[in-house]
């Protein structure tokens, strides 16, 4: 079946740097495009970053674009999400997706892994 | 970006009943539009896909329906595990765009 598995989050002051993964198993991870979501406490779903199968192709939210970056290793099925110049306000539980197409809706999701940034 | 916007944002229902929930956005998404179900601690699940198509293992009381920018999720018989937050998203233009939820509670 298929399971994503998010690790790296954690406590971490302002200004510094966090890698989060993701770790898919049960289907052809090569195959498909990846997302990142989050969700602040309380508060609604934000999409954040999405690679393509192949890496060719990456969007950004305005709110992290030029501090995150979004990469994956086919190889290790793995995807990943680089966040550098951390705010206050990217506090939230982080969320993969699997993309069922590229113009499609996100079918898998993980647990997620908080990411709370405070002094 | 295309702002989508959600109403009610809490619906009260009694158990058996139907729930229709709404979905509108700032631009045409055409047909790509999705719902999923949230539950306290746990990740969305995709329960509509294409406006109006039920992703697998979703119950047939779950429908979805509308184009364009207008859009209504409904829940035909509403059971207590479909108590919950519910929310659209639009998968037609970047950025991806959430609707702010409606939350489904017990009357």
């Amino acid at each position: 079946q298929v399971q994503l598995v998010e690790s790296g989050g954690g406590v971490v002051q302002p200004g510094r740097s966090l890698r989060l993964s993701c770790a898919a198993s049960g289907f052809a991870f090569s195959s498909y495009s990846m997302h990142w979501v989050r969700q602040a406490p309380g508060k609604g779903l934000e999409w954040v970053a999405v690679i393509s199968y192949d890496e060719s192709n990456k969007y950004y939210a305005d709110s992290v674009n030029g501090r995150v970056t979004i990469s994956r290793d086919n190889s290790k099925n793995t995807l990943y999400l680089q966040m550098n110049s951390l705010r206050a306000e990217d506090t939230a539980v982080y969320y993969c997706a699997r993309g069922l197409i590229w113009f499609g809706p996100f079918d898998y999701w993980g647990q997620g892994t908080l990411v709370t940034v405070s002094s | 970006e295309i702002v989508m916007t959600q109403s009610p944002a809490t619906l009260s229902v009694s158990p058996g009943e139907r729930a229709t929930l709404s979905c509108r956005a700032s631009q045409s998404v055409s047909g790509n539009l999705a719902w999923y179900q949230q539950k306290p601690g746990q990740a969305p699940r995709l329960l509509i896909y294409d406006a109006s198509s039920r992703a697998t293992g979703i119950p047939a009381r779950f429908s979805g329906s509308g184009s364009g920018t207008e859009f209504t999720l409904t829940i035909s018989s509403l059971q207590s595990d479909d108590f919950a937050v519910y929310y659209c998203q639009q998968y037609n233009n970047w950025p991806r765009t959430f609707g702010q939820g409606t939350k489904v509670e017990i009357k």
